[in-house]
């Protein structure tokens, strides 16, 4: 049962424009999520973060948004360079789970200069 | 470099034989996490870790699967008997208390 969905598995932006990616997740008892980028033969990087308590959080080019009442988050990149193509995954946990996270599917980014 | 290691980064081994992964968390991490990613998948749990002691394990990890981290520092992953459906990039991941998740490189497997 898949609690955290991408629904897009890949995304074409041209170099200077916004990137938007998506995530979807079942479990409203989730109340910490995570962005993370991937290189390929890299393991997944840190990106962003933001707990239930906020709707928002911010750290230069990267926005996260959450939308608790539809449980679904975004990530925005603006403006979008070609180092950001990569393999982005969402991920999920709730305290109960004792920190256990649940990743989406991923969805690659591909920045065209 | 004090980040999350991993070793080996690769490994291919023979249907039937026993592999061992190393993790080396960051230092100051407490906790210490085991996943498992395959193509097309994002990484899917496998066991974690507080110190030494072993507080969860998913029902992904068969009874071939066993993780230890005998004094609080690195952890191995041992699988027995491998089979080729074990073949996968296993990750190690460390945290200090509930946290963000901070990953190794990975270890790539592959049965022959």
């Amino acid at each position: 049962d898949q609690q955290v969905k991408q629904n897009s598995p890949s995304l074409s932006v041209q170099e200077g424009r916004i990137s938007i990616l998506n995530c979807d997740y079942t479990n409203s008892m989730f109340d910490y999520f995570l962005w993370y980028k991937k290189y390929p033969a890299e393991g997944p990087t840190f990106l962003i973060s933001i707990s239930s308590i906020k709707d928002k959080n911010e750290d230069g080019r990267f926005t996260v948004f959450l939308n608790k009442s539809a449980k679904h988050l975004s990530l925005h990149i603006v403006p979008s360079q070609p180092g950001d193509s990569a393999v982005y995954f969402c991920a999920a946990s709730a305290q109960y789970t004792g920190n256990q996270f649940y990743f989406g599917t991923g969805t690659s980014l591909t920045v065209i200069p | 470099d004090t980040g999350v290691s991993q070793n080996p980064r690769h490994k291919i081994t023979k249907r039937g034989q026993n592999v061992t992964f190393r993790c080396d968390p960051i230092s100051e991490h407490n906790r210490l996490y085991w996943y498992r990613q395959t193509l097309g998948q994002g990484p899917e749990f496998l066991t974690y870790f507080q110190n030494e002691a072993q507080l969860e394990k998913s029902r992904l990890l068969s009874d071939r699967f066993s993780a230890e981290r005998p004094k609080g520092s690195f952890s191995t992953l041992e699988i027995q008997r491998t089979e080729q459906g074990d073949s996968a990039m296993y990750l190690c991941a460390s945290s200090a208390e509930l946290g963000t998740q901070y990953f190794g490189p990975g270890t790539r497997l592959t049965v022959l």
